[in-house]
């Protein structure tokens, strides 16, 4: 059983520039949701999607995007990026919306803006 | 913005004593989990405990969920160096249960 992969684990970007984070869910898991983490804080939902449908999203703009695919993997996308996008982001996966069972997440994306 | 806060935010014990985490929170809710996570790196869950469960057990943690007063504590019992890492609660609130809303984390320094 694999668990949750993130790619990049690091990636340094210039502000105004787009980004594509990816994830693929652990095996059997039909949900994925992103997370972004600041330094010294706590994950902050961005969004959820279940069965390749948005499912919830959090007080986040326009410009943070997504897809879910039809393996279950999924990306984030970021447009027009701002410094204080800098952050941690984190994938995280389970069957059926985790309330059950929790979350599997990845080790995350280090994502610096400059 | 952040559902609950940790306390301490900051805790450094001996190894073989014991570990204790509070959490608040402020809306109802379906479901809280406890995570760990290791220098900035991934999340690994630890345990969930329902809205309508008191306490629960794992191998050396034990969760209890105080719901009219919106609290809950993890105890980590017989403390490893390994356990020395940043704790967080996050909770599935009614209505948006799949959503997690974390708290801002207690960081535990377990020493030789």
């Amino acid at each position: 059983e694999t668990g949750v992969t993130q790619s990049p684990t690091h990636l340094i970007k210039t502000r105004g520039q787009q980004v594509t984070l990816r994830c693929s869910s652990q095996s059997g898991h039909n949900t994925v949701s992103w997370y972004q983490q600041a330094l010294g804080q706590g994950p902050q939902f961005i969004f959820q999607y279940y069965r390749e449908e948005e499912n919830g999203r959090g007080n986040f703009p326009p410009r943070f995007s997504g897809l879910q695919f039809p393996n279950y993997s999924s990306e984030l996308n970021v447009n027009a990026l701002e410094l204080d996008d800098s952050a941690l982001y984190l994938c995280a996966s389970s069957l059926e919306w985790g309330t059950r069972t929790g979350y599997t997440f990845g080790s995350g994306t280090r994502l610096t803006v400059v | 913005s952040q559902q609950g806060e940790e306390d301490p935010q900051a805790l450094s014990i001996q190894e073989g004593e014991n570990a204790t985490m509070n959490c608040s929170y402020k809306t109802s809710i379906n479901n809280l989990q406890w995570y760990r996570q290791n220098s900035g790196r991934g999340l690994v869950h630890l345990i969930l405990i329902r809205s309508n469960e008191r306490e629960k057990h794992s191998g050396r943690l034990r969760v209890t969920l105080d719901t009219s007063k919106k609290s809950s504590s993890l105890l980590i019992t017989a403390s490893r160096a390994a356990d020395t890492a940043s704790y967080f609660c996050a909770t599935g609130n009614t209505g948006t249960a799949s959503k997690l809303t974390f708290g801002t984390g207690t960081r535990l320094q377990v020493t030789l």
